[in-house]
């Protein structure tokens, strides 16, 4: 089963508006990292924070982190068409390996 | 440089088939995992690699096994299949298993077995 949940399942957004997507997971973490999926191809790495940080910010990407909720959010600003993808929230559960445990993904859809 | 190479990109599989995927890691990364996507959910880990050896195994049935090369290449391999492992598999590298850090993703090879 999977860790984390991504809130809205889907988004669909017009260019130059801000995206948010929300991730909920359940056990405890060392980091916490979003990936973008273009069609259904290989995952692309956008940001990682760590459990004792709060809030990290990539370009225009912003993420939070709060661990008491056991939840995280991705802000996309000032989005644009090319930004149409897949996000998915990752937890790292540092036990026999290393490996991460996706949610299901919200669908961004930017519209230009 | 390369990324991490994946191949084929494409497969079609008859049920009850063997099947083997390869993976080539970033120049320098010793770790390689694998992970299952099936359509419309998000991946699942199903193995890591370290050094030849094993450091990490997801739920999966004993029919799905993985090794990994001294070059850091590695093979994941599918036994009997089944419709059910129809999916996107995707290799990851790492330059080592305990990094905490983002992971280099391939294209993946999609699988399609009927």
């Amino acid at each position: 089963s999977q860790q984390g949940e991504e809130d809205p399942q889907a988004l669909s957004i017009q260019e130059g508006e801000n995206a948010t997507m929300n991730c909920s997971y359940k056990t405890s973490i060392n980091n916490l990292q979003w990936y973008r999926q273009n069609s259904g191809r290989g995952l692309v790495h956008l940001i990682l924070i760590r459990s004792n940080e709060r809030e990290k910010h990539s370009g225009r990407l912003r993420v939070t982190l709060d661990t008491s909720k056991k939840s995280s959010s991705l802000l996309i600003t000032a989005s644009r068409a090319a930004d149409t993808a897949s996000y998915f929230c990752a937890t790292v559960i540092m036990e026999y390996g290393n490996k991460l445990v996706f949610g299901a993904g919200t669908i961004l859809r930017v519209k230009s | 440089d390369a990324g991490v190479t994946q191949s084929p990109t494409h497969l079609i599989k008859t049920r009850g088939q063997h099947v083997t995927l390869r993976c080539s890691p970033i120049s320098g990364h010793k770790s390689v995992s694998w992970y299952q996507q099936v359509l419309g959910q998000g991946p699942q880990f199903i193995f890591q690699y370290y050094e030849k050896e094993e450091r990490g195994r997801g739920n999966f049935p004993d029919r799905f096994s993985a090794r990994q090369f001294p070059n850091y290449s590695s093979e994941l391999n599918v036994n009997a299949l089944l419709l059910g492992d129809s999916a996107l598999y995707l290799c990851a590298s790492s330059f080592s298993w305990d990094r905490v850090g983002g992971y280099t993703f391939g294209s993946g090879t999609r699988l399609t077995v009927v």
